[in-house]
């Protein structure tokens, strides 16, 4: 129940294509939901994150989809450059009952071709 | 630098030696996590710390590791007779009070040979 399932496992697309990371919950007590990018021999980075009381959310190039009732989110990647060759994690926690350690999924790891 | 600072960077230790891990939270931040991160894999919580307080240990092994977070000074993941199972990048984050936002550390990368 405390499990987050990440797919792709890996994902190939061309400079300027919408690569999409989807990531799946269980928990519905889980209010918290973010992406972290990390590059190889680094710490993950927190992107973007976003909190069930929207449905979308959008910083930059990067978009959060969420769907409350499948417990569904993902992560889009508008006009994608090669520099965004990273790892992608997405995670939850349950920040508002004070758990606020985070459950991560299993990553994802996209290459952009130029 | 204001980020979240780990040392060493990398860390070699043999079968049955003692490896202890730095972190210092961002500034402004009193609440640590640490993660782990086996090779291919996603990270792993492990515990989480205030100011002199364990508040959630349930990530961590129940034998040879232990943590801190004391008044002063860094917090410490401290590994003791150390196996190779335990060769992983081990992560540490800070956040606010209350927040849900978790930055993280550069990682220590500890091999053990």
């Amino acid at each position: 129940q405390q499990q987050v399932k990440q797919s792709p496992q890996s994902l190939i697309v061309q400079k300027g294509g919408i690569p999409i990371i989807n990531c799946a919950y269980e928990n519905t007590a889980f209010d918290y939901f973010p992406w972290y990018q990390q590059f190889p021999g680094k710490g993950p980075a927190l992107l973007i994150a976003i909190r069930p009381d929207v449905s979308e959310k959008k910083e930059g190039r990067f978009t959060i989809s969420f769907n409350k009732s499948a417990k569904q989110f993902s992560l889009h990647i508008m006009d994608s450059q090669p520099g965004d060759s990273a790892t992608y994690f997405c995670a939850a926690s349950r920040v508002g009952q004070g758990a606020q350690k985070l459950v991560f999924g299993q990553g994802t790891r996209l290459t952009i071709n130029p | 630098n204001a980020g979240v600072m780990q040392n060493p960077r990398h860390l070699v230790r043999r079968r049955g030696q003692e490896a202890r891990l730095r972190c210092s939270p961002m500034k402004g931040h009193s609440h640590v996590y640490w993660y782990r991160q086996l090779p291919e894999e996603g990270l792993k919580f492990m515990v989480y710390l205030q100011k002199e307080n364990i508040i959630d240990e349930s990530g961590m092994p129940k034998e040879r590791f232990s943590a801190e977070f004391p008044k002063e000074g860094p917090s410490i993941l401290r590994i003791q007779q150390v196996v190779r199972g335990d060769s992983a990048a081990y992560f540490c984050a800070s956040s606010t009070l209350g927040q849900g936002e978790q930055y993280f550390g550069p990682g220590t990368r500890l091999t053990v040979t």
